[in-house]
């Protein structure tokens, strides 16, 4: 596979369920963020992580926790989290934190919370 | 903190004519680049164009071009000759520092 995928594309879940996002670039970056893309509203970035390390974490909820295990894989832990979470999650990656670098996209995991 | 403005909700645009969809940002910075994402329905988003806040010259990657102004803050998309496949959600977006910026995005429909 080329590009950056995740896994999986929807997924409902209860408020009290806990489940993984998966996000893989296959383009040998070494930057990887994720963001949440509402309805109607910009996309909010949320974590960032260069070479494995978090660089950012933009106020984001504690029921949302990242990991980056390695340069190439991102996962966004969920657990017990509300109605109002429910968004588009987007992956991307680029060369590394450099202003002129492209972001690639995945193209996001469709979060439906009950 | 930086601030991108996409007034245009929705746009319309018939095929092969042009459209132009509109951005203006808010930044003190002098060094700066700019971008137009595209996210095609149930796509991938993908980059259109950027631009270098200190070149003068406004970019162009065929059909598309920018006009850039930057004493105005403004970075407006031109799409020549569009096709239904330029149907999608535009997303005008800022990087400053090393954080990237969005605005709320513009939904373009292209009718046939």
């Amino acid at each position: 596979e080329t590009g950056v995928t995740q896994t999986p594309r929807h997924l409902v879940m209860g408020m009290t369920n806990k489940k993984s996002l998966k996000c893989e670039q296959h383009l040998g970056h070494n930057a990887m963020y994720w963001y949440k893309q509402s309805a109607k509203k910009p996309l909010e970035l949320m974590f960032v992580y260069n070479f494995k390390e978090q660089t950012e974490n933009n106020s984001v909820p504690s029921r949302f926790s990242p990991e980056c295990p390695n340069s190439s894989h991102l996962f966004l832990h969920l657990h017990t989290l509300q109605p109002e979470d429910s968004a588009l999650y987007l992956c991307a990656s680029s060369q590394d934190r450099g202003r002129s670098n492209e972001q690639f996209f995945g193209p996001g995991t469709r979060l439906t919370v009950l | 903190a930086q601030t991108v403005t996409q007034s245009q909700p929705e746009m319309s645009v018939q095929e092969a004519e042009t459209v132009t969809l509109s951005c203006t940002y808010d930044t003190s910075e002098s060094d700066y680049y700019l971008f137009w994402y595209k996210q095609p329905p149930s796509r991938q988003m993908i980059l259109v164009i950027r631009q270098e806040a200190y070149k003068q010259q406004n970019a162009t990657e065929n059909r598309f071009s920018v006009n850039f102004q930057k004493a105005a803050k403004s970075f407006s998309l031109k799409i020549s000759d569009s096709q239904l496949g330029d149907a999608a959600m535009y997303f005008c977006a800022y990087m400053g520092g090393n954080k990237l910026v969005f605005g709320a995005g513009t939904i373009l429909r292209v009718k046939s």
